[in-house]
């Protein structure tokens, strides 16, 4: 079945600097949510991606879409301490009715 | 407020119990998902309807556990004979869609969840 894997799954980052979170699936999807849990909270919604290649920025967040459909990126530039928090990709599968598969999640701390 | 309500936020229950949870999709959302997540996981899928079609459930839904969602408004989430492996938070999810596709699924707006506890 499907997998969704994310990496690493811990990133102590110092504030200021910029850091990466990848997601793969080990099948094919047809569209990918980022969502982000803050300690105690619920998920919250970041971005969808649905095209192949696609790039998408929101302020110093950029999310990216594979090419192959397979994996997907998020990258922050300029870490704040707003961004502590676990963050979630979720794939869908491409023979899926509505079953977003999450990942384990990263869990970032930012260092003051 | 007219976000995901979900009820009871708690509940603790003895092994071999059987709890139901409900979830309260914000309002004209026609789709509805249900996951569970334990600690240091991201969630977990359980099923998920569209309106009340129940389209697409996880294998946890072929034994101890069902759902529904009568009318296509409110749903529910039934664990028979709990087991103590049961305990997690159980998150109820919805969304908006008019039309069909990948790009159809849209923003998943979630509850605050309900916290089961198995002793």
């Amino acid at each position: 079945g499907q997998q969704v894997m994310q990496i690493p799954q811990y990133q102590h980052v110092q504030e200021g600097e910029d850091f990466t979170t990848y997601c793969n699936s080990s099948t094919t999807l047809s569209n990918i949510q980022w969502y982000k849990q803050r300690p105690g909270g619920h998920p919250v919604f970041l971005i969808q991606l649905v095209k192949s290649g696609e790039v998408k920025k929101q302020k110093r967040l950029t999310f990216q879409f594979g090419e192959a459909k397979k994996n997907s990126s998020l990258h922050i530039t300029a870490t704040q301490t707003t961004d502590v928090g676990t963050y979630f990709c979720a794939g869908l599968g491409t023979d899926s009715w509505g079953k977003f598969q999450f990942g384990a999640g990263t869990q970032v701390v930012v260092t003051p | 407020d007219t976000g995901v309500s979900q009820n009871p936020r708690h509940k603790i229950t003895k092994r071999g119990q059987n709890v139901t949870f409900r979830c309260d999709p914000i309002s004209e959302h026609n789709r509805l998902y249900w996951y569970r997540q334990t600690l240091g996981q991201g969630p977990e899928f359980l099923t998920y309807f569209q309106n009340e079609a129940q389209l697409e459930k996880s294998r946890l839904l072929s034994d101890r556990f069902s759902a529904e969602r009568p009318k296509g408004s409110f749903s529910t989430l039934e664990i028979q004979r709990t087991e103590q492996g049961d305990s997690a938070m159980y998150l109820c999810a919805s969304s908006f869609s008019t039309s069909g596709g990948p790009s159809s699924y849209n923003e998943q707006f979630f509850g605050p969840g309900t916290r089961l506890t198995v002793l």
